[in-house]
């Protein structure tokens, strides 16, 4: 059964500072990578994929992963961050027919 | 652009009651799923639907729990009794292709059920 962990349950930062989300996976085959974003009292939506090619996925809002197999990581990055980023996040892994969530990074941008 | 609505946004309800959350999934879409969150906490997968049956399901979802497509658009989960621990937001999503696999899940806004 595929497993995800996230590194970090709750990243501060201030506007315009670089982001990185940590995210692991565990799952011995293929897998499908997403990364999904929750706006406060909003629903899932999904900000970028990975399914197969190019290990650098771009996603909306500026947003951009990166899948290194030989880690089994899928870390998001965004340059340059806004305040409107405050969300939580969450990395997903398919590995069969379901997909599974990790525990999310809460997301707070400081103006 | 095609959505997952889910109904009704929110649902209060008393321990012991039954409820029924429902979604309407995309109208192609062939794979179906519910998922929960409790508050503060990660989604959690329930169960995933295809073809009528249930496809895989997690521990969580027990004999209280049950998944129906009950006509051509509809995709319903009911509690059959509902405890103060079911308290959550309940998300349907679905997905086009077969088996799941490099597609998207599309989810809904979510369903908040609080057990009083």
């Amino acid at each position: 059964a595929q497993s995800v962990s996230q590194h970090n349950h709750h990243v501060i930062l201030s506007e315009a500072a670089s982001l990185e989300l940590g995210c692991n996976y565990s799952y011995g085959g293929t897998v499908n990578l997403f990364w999904y974003v929750q706006y406060p009292g909003q629903h899932l939506q999904l900000l970028l994929k990975y399914f197969s090619g190019d290990p650098l996925v771009k996603g909306i809002k500026g947003f951009e992963a990166e899948f290194i197999k030989s880690k089994f990581s899928f870390n998001l990055r965004k340059p340059s961050v806004q305040w409107s980023d405050t969300a939580e996040y969450f990395c997903a892994v398919r590995g069969d027919d379901k997909i599974i969530f990790g525990k999310g990074t809460r997301l707070h941008i400081l103006p | 652009e095609p959505e997952v609505t889910q109904t009704p946004s929110h649902q209060v309800t008393q321990m012991g009651q039954e409820v029924i959350l429902r979604c309407v999934p995309i109208s192609n879409h062939l794979y179906f799923y519910w998922y929960r969150q409790i508050l503060g906490q990660k989604v959690e997968f329930l169960v995933s639907f295809y073809n009528n049956e249930i496809s895989e399901k997690s521990e969580i979802f027990d004999d209280q729990f049950s998944v129906e497509r009950p006509d051509g658009s509809n995709f319903t989960l009911k509690i059959r009794s509902t405890k103060l621990e079911d308290s959550a937001m309940y998300f349907c999503a679905s997905s086009e292709l077969v088996r799941g696999m490099d597609t998207e899940a599309f989810f809904g806004q979510g369903t908040r059920l609080t057990v009083v």
